[in-house]
């Protein structure tokens, strides 16, 4: 069975602080696509990030990062120096090897509020 | 943006009354899915589809039927609403037919069932 675990349900910081939002996975499949999400206020979901799991690269894109570890099943999402704007839920999804049709299987979120 | 729809955004109804919620897309996408988003338990799949009557079902399918008579469009049914389907739904497509291609969501309906 696939299943993805986001253990933190809220975390609150102060602007400028470094934060890390964590994901762990589990899938029988040696392929397999791990996604990030984001789910502003305003509620639409948008598409932050993708990995296939034969690259264990990890990805820097601006203030992101995300640190993939197949051995410990992480696929761990960090916000450095976080802004009021970072504000959001965070979701971290699981695509096993399939096809195009092959649905995401979504942790149930992390709520992340950015205090300034 | 990957041109998705959905109509209503919004809409009140009451228990046992049916609800058609309709996804709309103009970019000829293959695969469309239904998810639902309920505090505490993040994005669950209720039907999807790959292909014009071709459909399967989800995680929380029951209570819910789905259409796709067309490529764009992928119709949620819910025949005898309750209150337990009080929910926000998202409906999602992937672009293209690779399997590591990204899905991409409408802006979501908010129903509440009363």
């Amino acid at each position: 069975a696939q299943k993805v675990t986001q253990a933190q349900t809220e975390i609150s910081v102060v602007e400028k602080e470094d934060v890390t939002l964590d994901c762990v996975y589990e899938t029988r499949d040696t392929t397999y696509y791990l996604f990030w999400y984001k789910q502003p206020p305003s509620g639409e979901l948008v598409f932050l990030i993708r990995r296939n799991s034969f690259d264990e690269q990890n990805e820097i894109s601006g203030r992101y990062s995300w640190n993939f570890q197949k051995s410990t099943s992480s696929f761990n999402f960090t916000i450095t120096a976080s802004q009021v704007v970072d504000s959001a839920v965070y979701f971290c999804a699981l695509r096993p090897r399939g096809s195009g049709n092959t649905p995401l299987v979504f942790g149930k979120g992390t709520r992340l509020s950015v205090i300034a | 943006d990957a041109g998705i729809t959905q109509s209503p955004r919004h809409k009140v109804t009451e228990t046992g009354t049916p609800v058609t919620l309709r996804c709309h897309q103009t970019e000829n996408h293959r695969y469309m899915y239904w998810y639902r988003q309920d505090p505490g338990h993040g994005l669950r799949l209720i039907h999807y589809s790959y292909g014009v009557k071709d459909t399967d079902k989800g995680e929380v399918s029951d209570g819910y039927s789905v259409s796709r008579s067309k490529t764009e469009d992928f119709l949620l049914t819910l025949e005898s609403a309750t209150s337990s389907q009080t929910s926000v739904y998202f409906c999602a497509i992937t672009e293209g037919l690779a399997e590591y291609n990204e899905q991409f969501f409408g802006p979501g309906t908010r129903l509440t069932v009363l």
